[in-house]
């Protein structure tokens, strides 16, 4: 089945700079690529997904890149804001198939 | 526009005890569901997932059940409670069909004591 590798755990950044969070994935039949940011005490928030027929997807200050040959898909923060902190998760599916989730990166960002 | 609910929202029970969460989405119909459990600090397990009435899928083996009596209604269930049951109980809804966007409800905090 499909396995998904996320890294880092842990992320800490000032506020204002960017942050990455990369995600591998090992079946090549996935297709669909969602981001989830949860923060504490509340439920997975899906904040940007892309599919395989794309590249790079950009909604304001968050991006999600990808790349099929490498599978491999991260996430892009630019201007950090202390509300940013939470824990992101990734996710990779294909077809009909339950999503697999990433075990998910703490961003924390400082004022 | 598409709703789902949980509760009861936070649950204290002794171990040994039954337990019933129950999960309602409205405004979609023929959905997929999905019941996760999550402890504290942890990632995602996926427990059960349904493509429809009477259709459940069972991903790890535990004390748990799940049932779907009706098309937007799914039960996560329990006998006899352990203390390795505690966690975050999310339900999510999917539309059925290639590749929709996931949507989880807002969760049941369960310690089991």
């Amino acid at each position: 089945g499909e396995n998904v590798e996320q890294h880092p755990s842990t992320l800490s950044v000032q506020e204002g700079d960017s942050a990455v969070i990369k995600c591998t994935y090992s079946d090549s039949a996935s297709n669909y690529f969602p981001w989830y940011k949860q923060e504490l005490g509340k439920r997975p928030q899906l904040i940007i997904d892309i599919r395989s027929n794309v590249g790079e997807k950009k909604d304001q200050r968050i991006a999600v890149t990808l790349n099929k040959t490498a599978k491999h898909f991260s996430l892009h923060i630019t201007e950090t804001q202390p509300e940013d902190s939470a824990v992101y998760f990734c996710a990779a599916s294909k077809g009909y198939s339950t999503l697999t989730f990433g075990k998910g990166t703490m961003l924390l960002v400082s004022p | 526009s598409q709703t789902i609910h949980q509760w009861p929202a936070t649950l204290v029970q002794p171990v040994g005890s039954p337990l019933s969460l129950e999960c309602t989405v409205e405004g979609t119909s023929n959905p997929n569901l999905y019941w996760y459990r999550q402890a504290a600090g942890r990632g995602l397990q996926l427990l059960f997932y349904s493509v429809g009435i009477g259709q459940i899928s069972s991903e790890v083996p535990q004390n748990l059940s799940a049932s779907r009596p009706q098309d937007r209604q799914f039960i996560l269930s329990s006998k006899k409670l352990l203390l390795s049951d505690s966690g975050f109980y999310l339900c999510a809804w999917r539309t059925s069909g290639n590749n929709n966007e996931q949507f989880f409800g807002p969760g049941t905090r369960l310690t089991v004591l």
